[in-house]
């Protein structure tokens, strides 16, 4: 089955500079990657996702990219503010398959 | 997400006992899922439905249970056999048609064994 690695675990950033936290991914038939922001207590929320036709995918200040060949994919924060502090997980899905494989998480700290 | 809900909030429960865990979504939803999550770790799959009356196993499915007896409803209750319950449990769900992949989680149950 899918295997997804996240990296760091944990990350801390000085308000106003760039994060960013990558994955990789085992499965080549992965076609669609999400990334979840979690605040604690709270359900995880999608911030972006890509899909493996795209190489990069922008929101205002978050970005994903993908590299298919590597299996690997990283999303990115800019202009990093105190709210941004939560913990973040990508995650992959295999092929023709619903369910999701998640990687272990990133606690992003942004000092202010 | 608003329209996914998760009861209760806190459960506690004693060595031996089953319980059930909630979770009611008005998104009409085709698919619904059920995480585990541990501290410090990532999303682990339990079950998983994408029809009324059909499931499948996820990575951890010993030890718990699910039923879809109606698309809105997919309750998971943890039996005795599951050996280390406490944890916080996650409701999902999600479309099931093209480029609809998007699962949106409930506000979730924390469940602690005493």
């Amino acid at each position: 089955g899918e295997n997804v690695e996240q990296h760091p675990s944990t990350l801390s950033v000085q308000e106003g500079d760039s994060a960013v936290i990558k994955c990789t991914y085992s499965d080549s038939a992965s076609n669609y990657f999400p990334w979840y922001k979690q605040e604690l207590g709270k359900r995880p929320q999608l911030i972006i996702d890509i899909r493996s036709n795209v190489g990069e995918k922008k929101d205002q200040r978050i970005a994903v990219t993908l590299n298919k060949t590597a299996k690997h994919f990283s999303l990115h924060i800019t202009e990093t503010q105190p709210e941004d502090s939560a913990v973040y997980f990508c995650a992959a899905r295999p092929g023709s398959a619903r369910q999701l494989t998640f990687g272990s998480g990133t606690q992003l700290t942004v000092l202010p | 997400d608003g329209g996914i809900t998760q009861s209760p909030k806190y459960l506690f429960r004693k060595e031996g006992q089953n319980v059930t865990l909630s979770c009611e979504q008005n998104l009409n939803h085709d698919a619904m899922y059920w995480y585990r999550q541990d501290p410090g770790q990532g999303l682990r799959l339990i079950y998983y439905s994408q029809i009324v009356n059909d499931f499948q196993k996820g990575d951890i499915a010993e030890g718990y249970s699910v039923s879809r007896e109606k698309k809105e409803s997919f309750p998971l209750t943890v039996t005795s056999a599951q050996k280390n319950p406490t944890a916080f449990y996650l409701c999902a769900s999600s479309r099931t048609g093209p480029l609809t992949d998007t699962q949106y989680f409930g506000p979730g149950t924390r469940l602690t064994v005493l």
